[in-house]
């Protein structure tokens, strides 16, 4: 079953406008953790935010911010104001701890934005 | 501060043989992971080290192994080489945890290898 859904495979905004990636997540456990990370095309990963489970508040990391509707098992993350330089491929990750085994973690297949000048 | 260093950066192996990737962390950072990221897998989960001891595991076979030095560095190993662990193999160390502070992670370059 897929554990971490995102839906949209590519995705194009334009400079300076906001942009959300969609992220939704399944798990029967209650404490977890989700990650966002960015992978330009130079290959390097990039660790953008995280948010707990039990986070009051959404997590925010100056221009990133995620939209954490718990609820709705969803963690989309929020761009705001676009740069050039946010072309990327985008992953949603999540973790599940286990107390008696591993924890598991797991990644989305990513969302390749691309900002437009 | 120096960043996340991984080397090498590139290999190139032929099936049956052995290999084994560094990583050393931040200064400081005492919790490093790896990661495998094929065209076709996706990125995958390799494991976690802390303190010298495996703190988590991802679902890979036991051809695949690690170790942690009392200085944080790490090493991964992947023994009996197949095309398919043709990968970017990424490194990344964590810092302590901060009250009130979420989780973060910085990333090495990675390492390509290609098995041939």
């Amino acid at each position: 079953a897929q554990k971490i859904t995102q839906t949209q495979p590519g995705m194009f905004v334009q400079e300076k406008e906001a942009v959300t990636l969609d992220c939704t997540y399944d798990t029967s456990d209650p404490s977890y953790g989700l990650f966002w990370y960015k992978q330009p095309s130079s290959g390097e990963m990039i660790f953008l935010i995280y948010q707990g489970s039990y986070d009051q508040q959404n997590a925010t990391e100056g221009r990133y911010s995620l939209n954490f509707q718990k609820a709705r098992k969803s963690a989309n993350l929020v761009i705001s104001a676009s740069q050039l330089g946010d072309s990327a491929m985008y992953f949603c990750a999540m973790r599940e701890p286990s107390k008696t085994s591993y924890d598991k973690v797991i990644f989305g297949p990513g969302t390749s934005l691309s900002v437009i000048p | 501060k120096a960043g996340v260093t991984q080397t090498p950066r590139y290999l190139i192996k032929t099936r049956g043989q052995q290999v084994t990737l560094s990583c050393s962390p931040i200064s400081g950072h005492r919790s490093v992971s790896w990661y495998q990221q094929t065209p076709g897998q996706g990125l995958q989960f390799l494991f976690e080290y802390f303190s010298e001891t495996q703190r988590n595991k991802g679902n890979f076979p036991g051809r695949f192994s690690g170790r942690q030095f009392s200085n944080s560095r790490s090493e991964m190993n992947v023994s009996t080489l197949e095309l398919g662990d043709s990968a970017l193999y990424l490194c990344a160390s964590s810092p302590p945890p901060r009250r009130g502070a979420g989780e973060t992670q910085y990333f090495g370059p990675g390492t390509r290898l290609l098995v041939l």
